[in-house]
């Protein structure tokens, strides 16, 4: 166990779904990050939140809302999306953004997008 | 070129052998390297973190930077069944994000 938690685990959704991704972080960290994880690819920077303000937003379309409420819980809230969009979706989390914190990753939520 | 590269795999050792990982990156500032063991179907784990030139151990691992020749490496000594995953390079340049490698897939032959 890293200390960072997501759910749902799995998740099957039809393309004109809502459903939405929650991470939370029980290590007092700043900062949490979403990352897509696709088949042969390396791991995809979506989104970065640092005390609760988005710092970064890897031009991810929009069909992808992320949300951070308070530096314990980051959320990513999906509508319409495209089979394509079928990967492991990664939360992580530092202490902060320099250079040598450690990113603590969650189990990840495997989707798939029919 | 892609800012992190890594071969990858399949690499495959006998059991008790050393497995040997290679990472190449492009930005000459990157300051910190991170190496993390993934297994099929988990999230990715840290195992080792190096940030100065030369040799750091831990364990059956030893991680390795030269950075004037932009490598870092990972040794994994007397490998064992267990270690079987995909290990992920991960170079953290100042002022932007962690960027990864493909990974590579490690098999270790009993």
């Amino acid at each position: 166990e890293t200390g960072v938690t997501q759910t749902p685990r799995h998740l099957v959704m039809g393309m004109t779904n809502k459903k939405s991704l929650k991470c939370e972080q029980h290590l007092g960290h700043n900062a949490m990050y979403w990352y897509k994880q696709s088949a042969k690819k390396p791991l995809e920077l979506m989104f970065v939140y640092s005390l609760e303000e988005r710092v970064e937003n890897n031009s991810v379309p929009s069909r992808f809302s992320p949300e951070c409420p308070n530096s314990s819980h980051l959320f990513l809230h999906l509508h319409t999306l495209q089979p394509e969009d079928s990967a492991l979706y990664l939360c992580a989390s530092s202490q902060d953004r320099a250079s040598r914190d450690t990113q603590y990753f969650g189990p990840g939520t495997r989707l798939t997008v029919l | 070129q892609k800012e992190v590269e890594q071969n990858s795999g399949p690499l495959s050792v006998p059991e008790g052998a050393i497995a040997s990982l290679n990472c190449t990156y492009s930005d000459r500032v990157s300051q910190s390297f991170f190496w993390y063991r993934q297994y099929s179907g988990k999230s990715p784990e840290l195992i080792m973190s190096i940030y100065s030139n030369g040799d750091k151990e831990d364990g059956r691992f030893t991680a390795q930077l030269n950075k004037a020749s932009q490598y870092v490496s990972l040794l994994i000594r007397d490998s064992q069944p267990s270690d079987s995953a995909t290990y992920l390079c991960a170079v953290n340049v100042p002022a932007r994000q962690l960027t990864f490698g493909s990974g590579t897939q490690l098999t270790v032959l009993p």
